[in-house]
């Protein structure tokens, strides 16, 4: 079955501790994106990636970093700098093709971290 | 600034009736709309879309309608069900150099009552 899993679903990390989320993609998708959901608020882009070994800051960039050293895998780091790490991040992965309308993104079932 | 704006964040309607979902955006280039449901602690599913060339698309119980001089587009669920309960994301999809980025609302919170 082709889909997009996250993982773990829950994740708990002490202050000052980097941590990494993983999310992969078998849906052969070019593009790739990290989202973090707080409560009250809409989807937040943090990276994204359109194709292997390149990507790009989102909107809330800062404390985080990323690789994409394979298409189907885009791993997220949670770094000690990022102030409030405390979300529910969200990866998702679409067709990254510019003549095509049709983007819709599909989403993994997400990881909620908490800092301790 | 929002460009993309779900102004009700929360909406309660009775089993059976219609549940009407709003999204108002501020660009006009967008060009292509989408729907996505969202329960708890689960990702967002894609729902339904339009394209900013037509003004209404429907699946089944719901029906998106596009209004493209207002910068207004709706959900329409019509008979809602329970299990309709759930966080109502809009977005809207417009080129961004090589690349197509997605752009969404803060959603509104469904609550369809038995």
């Amino acid at each position: 079955d082709g889909g997009i899993t996250q993982s773990p679903k829950y994740l708990f990390r002490k202050e000052g501790q980097n941590v990494t989320l993983s999310c992969e993609q078998n849906l052969n998708h070019d593009a790739m994106y990290w989202y973090r959901q707080d409560p009250g608020q809409g989807l937040r882009l943090i990276y994204y990636s359109q194709i292997v070994n390149d990507f790009q800051k989102g909107d809330i960039a800062e404390g985080y970093s990323v690789s994409r050293e394979k298409k189907e895998s885009f791993p997220l780091t949670v770094t000690s700098a990022q102030k409030n790490p405390t979300a529910f991040y969200l990866c998702a992965s679409s067709i990254a093709d510019r003549g095509r309308m049709n983007t819709e993104a599909f989403f993994g079932q997400g990881t909620r971290l908490t800092v301790v | 600034d929002q460009q993309v704006k779900q102004n009700s964040p929360s909406l309660s309607v009775q089993e059976g009736r219609i549940s009407i979902l709003n999204c108002d955006y501020t660009n006009s280039m967008f060009d292509y709309f989408l729907w996505y449901k969202k329960y708890p602690a689960e990702g967002p599913t894609f729902l339904i879309s339009i394209s900013s060339i037509k003004d209404k698309n429907e699946d089944g119980r719901f029906t998106v309608f596009l209004n493209k001089s207002a910068k207004h587009l709706s959900l329409h669920i019509v008979p809602s069900q329970p299990g309709d309960s759930a966080v109502y994301f809009c977005a809207a999809s417009i080129n961004a150099g090589n690349n197509r980025k997605l752009i969404w609302g803060l959603g509104t919170s469904l609550a369809v009552n038995p």
